[in-house]
């Protein structure tokens, strides 16, 4: 089993929809959590870190759920521009500064 | 502002060649990791600098990969005698001080190696 585990998608939406997508992890000792976003072709970027309190950035939203080991991004009103592959990123135990990334979910937003 | 630089940004080798890719890290930035990234995958970690200290190559493939950062600035990736597995793209990313495990990272654009 991989140490983060994301469906690859692709995610097929039209314009103004919301969707989302989960991303699981195995250390159940893991201490920080990211979204990143990934253009084709492209270096990562970062979208947005995962607070327990779960965190929301716009049309973003973004939550941790300890107990199911897992963290889920919400995107509401797709806009096409947000076509892109989004990379789970979960940090190790004890401040850990080994990132280990998911393989990502494609997403295509169509008119 | 500059970010993080990468070069050469497409490097084609053969079989068996030594290749060194380059990375020019933010100014200021403590940290820098090397990451491999494979087609429709994300980036695996290859190894991390604080500094001039390679505190973690875990993530070398075997030992014909090498990396520094001599200065603490600008690190190095080796590879002696590539195979073709080693076409990947190479991502290099660097970040501040901050609180342990929650610094952002910011990538370069990656060097696209190819091994024929």
């Amino acid at each position: 089993r991989k140490e983060v585990e994301q469906d690859p998608g692709p995610f097929n939406v039209p314009e103004g929809a919301t969707v989302a997508f989960n991303c699981t992890y195995s250390n159940s000792a893991s201490q920080s959590f990211f979204w990143y976003r990934q253009d084709c072709r492209k270096e990562p970027k970062l979208l947005m870190s995962v607070y327990s309190s779960g965190n929301e950035d716009g049309r973003f939203t973004a939550q941790l759920n300890r107990a199911s080991q897992y963290i889920s991004l919400l995107i509401r009103d797709s806009k096409l521009s947000d076509s892109a592959t989004y990379l789970c990123v979960v940090n190790g135990p004890g401040g850990s500064y080994i990132p280990t990334f998911g393989r990502g979910t494609s997403l295509i937003v169509h008119p | 502002g500059a970010g993080v630089s990468q070069s050469p940004r497409y490097k084609v080798a053969k079989r068996g060649q030594d290749v060194a890719l380059r990375c020019d890290p933010i100014s200021g930035h403590v940290s820098l990791f090397w990451y491999q990234q494979a087609l429709g995958q994300g980036p695996e970690f290859l190894t991390y600098f604080q500094n001039e200290a390679q505190l973690d190559k875990s993530g070398l493939p075997s030992d014909r990969f090498f990396a520094e950062r001599p200065e603490g600035s600008v690190s190095t990736l080796k590879i002696q005698r590539t195979q073709q597995e080693d076409s990947a793209v190479y991502l290099c990313a660097s970040s501040s001080p901050g609180m342990r495990g929650q610094e952002t990272q910011y990538f370069g654009p990656g060097t696209r190696l190819l091994v024929l």
